[in-house]
């Protein structure tokens, strides 16, 4: 069976801050990765994904997640936060054939 | 990525009648599709997983009755929530995928409100 926990259910960083969200799963299977961002009333748009290729995964928005699987972790960075990247995330595994177990969600708040 | 569609992007409907939500995918062959379900300010919940030409598999706590799943082609299904109540307002997502893809893309949504 596979999980994923979010820790922090609510983040607030200042723009231009350093943006870290943290996810760890469980997974009985070598694990497949997301990051999704869903803005107010929209659909999910991936951010990055892990497919057991490179452990860091660059992603767009200037996103990257590092796999390390000795932490069962996938935590998802920006080093510079912009106002536009207020939004809720969500770190998902794939409990296989690209069925998502989704974490509970981070809701990013981004501060002048 | 491929693109997924999903109708109607919102819809408001009497309690006690049905909506059906399409989803489609427009540049691919969906073999599979799974539909979610998003309460306000909540996670994403899997609901059913739909095989082209299959019944849909249904988590565990979802009534197969009220939420008939069709997805009689490779770009089309569809979700009828049947004698809809004030509780089953939500947001309802769906995603479809195949063999050759190492992820599933998502639809926009549909907002379902039930009055």
């Amino acid at each position: 069976a596979q999980s994923v926990t979010q820790l922090g259910s609510h983040v607030s960083v200042s723009e231009g801050a350093l943006v870290l969200l943290r996810c760890n799963y469980s997974s009985s299977v070598p694990p497949y990765l997301f990051w999704y961002v869903q803005y107010p009333n929209q659909g999910l748009q991936l951010l990055l994904k892990y497919t057991s290729a490179a452990t860091l995964v660059k992603g767009i928005n200037g996103f990257e997640a590092e796999f390390k699987k000795s932490e069962t972790s996938f935590h998802l960075t920006k080093p510079s936060a912009h106002m536009s990247d207020a939004a809720e995330y969500f770190c998902a595994v794939s409990g296989g054939y690209n069925k998502l177990i989704f974490g509970a969600g981070t809701r990013l708040a981004v501060h002048p | 990525g491929a693109v997924v569609s999903q109708h109607p992007s919102r819809v408001i409907c009497k309690s006690g009648t049905s909506v059906k939500i399409e989803c489609r995918s427009l540049d691919f062959q969906a073999t599979t599709m799974f539909w979610y379900r998003q309460f306000p300010k909540q996670s994403l919940m899997l609901m059913a997983t739909s095989n082209e030409g299959s019944k849909a598999t249904y988590e565990q706590g979802v009534e197969k009755d009220k939420f008939l799943i069709n997805h009689a082609s490779l770009t089309l299904s569809t979700l009828t929530v049947t004698s809809a109540h004030p509780e089953d307002s939500s947001f309802y997502i769906c995603s479809a995928t195949n063999y050759e893809n190492t992820e599933a893309f998502f639809g926009q949504g549909t907002r379902l409100t039930v009055v």
